[in-house]
């Protein structure tokens, strides 16, 4: 079955610091891959996706990049700012069985302090 | 895009009652999902509810416990039924296609409902 596994945290970091919360995954087609992010006390929110091998998404300063050879989709930013301060989650659409359900990670709280 | 509401968006509930929550989208859809977040967790899915037909669960997750309801292409409601302390959670809706010829390419999230059960 698909499953997503991502960096345990909870991660906490200096502003203006590099962030990368790794994430790996396993599927049976050929997934979608998403960065979805949590702000306190409010729902889930997309982030960025990316459809397809060596596609790059982005926002708001985020990337992540697709890696069909090692099966990652690594989140980064090069300058976090304390309104970054979230829970992200990694996740897969395996849209090949026609389900379109998501597979989440476990999820990656990230504190930035100023 | 879709704007997805849920009502209620909190509640706290005894032990044994029953619970009926409702996702409402701005626009059609053919897919909507139910997914539960528990505390410090990630979210796991427990039904698919396609409008016209019955809702398909997800292991762990039965009708008996959870039924939903599909009555239309923008509106659907679960419940959480005799409820304890183990159903407090967030619980989402989300939707993922749009009509025939409309798709979205991600999926959509309602706020979400908090849900603790004393």
């Amino acid at each position: 079955g698909n499953s997503v596994t991502q960096m345990e945290g909870p991660v906490t970091l200096s502003e203006e610091a590099f962030l990368t919360i790794n994430c790996t995954y396993t599927a049976t087609g050929y997934p979608s891959l998403f960065w979805y992010v949590q702000y306190p006390g409010e729902g889930l929110q997309l982030l960025l996706k990316a459809t397809k091998a060596d596609d790059k998404g982005s926002n708001k300063g985020f990337e992540a990049t697709y890696r069909k050879e090692t099966t990652s989709f690594h989140l980064e930013k090069g300058s976090v700012q304390v309104s970054d301060s979230a829970v992200y989650f990694c996740a897969l659409e395996d849209s090949g069985a026609g389900s379109y359900q998501l597979t989440f990670g476990k999820g990656t709280k990230l504190s930035v302090i100023p | 895009s879709a704007v997805i509401s849920q009502k209620p968006s909190r509640d706290i509930c005894q032990r044994g009652t029953s619970l009926t929550i409702q996702c409402q989208v701005d626009s059609q859809v053919t897919m909507m999902f139910w997914y539960r977040q528990q505390p410090g967790q990630s979210l796991t899915l427990i039904a698919t509810a396609n409008q016209g037909s019955e809702a398909t669960y997800e292991s762990g997750f039965v009708i008996d416990k959870f039924p939903i309801s599909r009555p239309n292409l923008t509106f659907s409601t679960l419940t959480v039924s005799n409820m304890s302390p183990e159903d407090s959670s967030i619980y989402l809706c989300s939707v993922g296609r749009g009509l025939a010829g409309e798709t979205y390419n991600e999926q959509f999230f309602g706020p979400g409902t908090r849900l603790t059960v004393l």
